[in-house]
């Protein structure tokens, strides 16, 4: 069964960088996954479309700051020099049969 | 400009019928499979479904099986999500969302701004 598993939280300091993971299950790990943030209050936005090969093409006006890379059934979005607009939760999501993962909610100290 | 534009909010009481709606604009209608998404209050994403509005074609969550309708009327660019016969669980915002590879099931590309549905009596 496809499962995508996420931290329920992460933390980092204002203007530090911060990774969060989002893992596939076991003999997926070559699916394709996209990036979504929810801020406070807001639907949610897509990020990026991240491939295995770490490869990735994002949504219209996502920053430099967010990048993504991958590392066998680990897919990873990195958000550097952290805004106080970028704590949110974010989604990782994956397709085939569509899932969700839980969501990590990201607090910027 | 690509955008998903989603029906008001509702109020309803438990037994009574929805249907709310999402409208397509910017892009090819008919090309591009459509999702919906429940998001309960405090909780995450949940699938819900998809349609390709093309041919019609529709999918289902096993955990929604049942218990909504997906529908698209691609003459208006409009999907549409209806319930027949509601319950206070069913309070959540629900989101429409275009899948971003064309004629292929992929990644959510673009999101509705949400439609909140609130049951009670």
């Amino acid at each position: 069964q496809l499962v995508l598993t996420q931290s329920p939280s992460a933390s980092a300091s204002l203007g530090a960088s911060v990774k969060l993971t989002c893992t596939l299950s076991s003999g997926h790990s070559s699916y394709a996954i996209a990036w979504h943030q929810q801020q406070p209050e807001k639907g949610p936005r897509y990020l990026m479309k991240l491939n295995s090969d770490g490869s990735h093409s994002k949504g219209d006006g996502i920053p430099d700051r967010f990048s993504g890379s991958s590392s066998g059934a680990e897919r990873y979005l990195t958000i550097s020099s952290l805004q106080s607009e970028d704590e949110a939760d974010y989604y990782c999501q994956t397709w085939g049969t569509v899932v969700f993962g839980g969501g990590t909610k990201l607090t910027v100290l | 400009e690509v955008q998903l534009v989603q029906s008001g909010a509702e109020v309803k009481k438990p037994g009574e019928s929805l249907k709310i709606s999402c409208k397509g604009s910017g892009y090819s209608f008919t090309s591009y499979w459509i999702g919906w998404v429940r998001q309960m209050p405090g909780k995450g994403l949940e699938w819900m479904g998809i349609i390709y509005p093309g041919d019609s074609d529709t999918r289902y969550s096993p955990s929604f099986q049942g218990q909504v309708t997906i529908s698209a009327d691609k003459s208006i660019s409009t999907a549409y999500l209806q319930w027949s016969s509601l319950k206070a669980s069913d309070t959540a915002m629900y989101y429409c969302a275009r899948l971003g590879e064309m004629a292929t099931i992929s990644h959510i590309d673009y999101w509705g701004q949400g439609t909140l549905v609130t049951v009670s009596s």
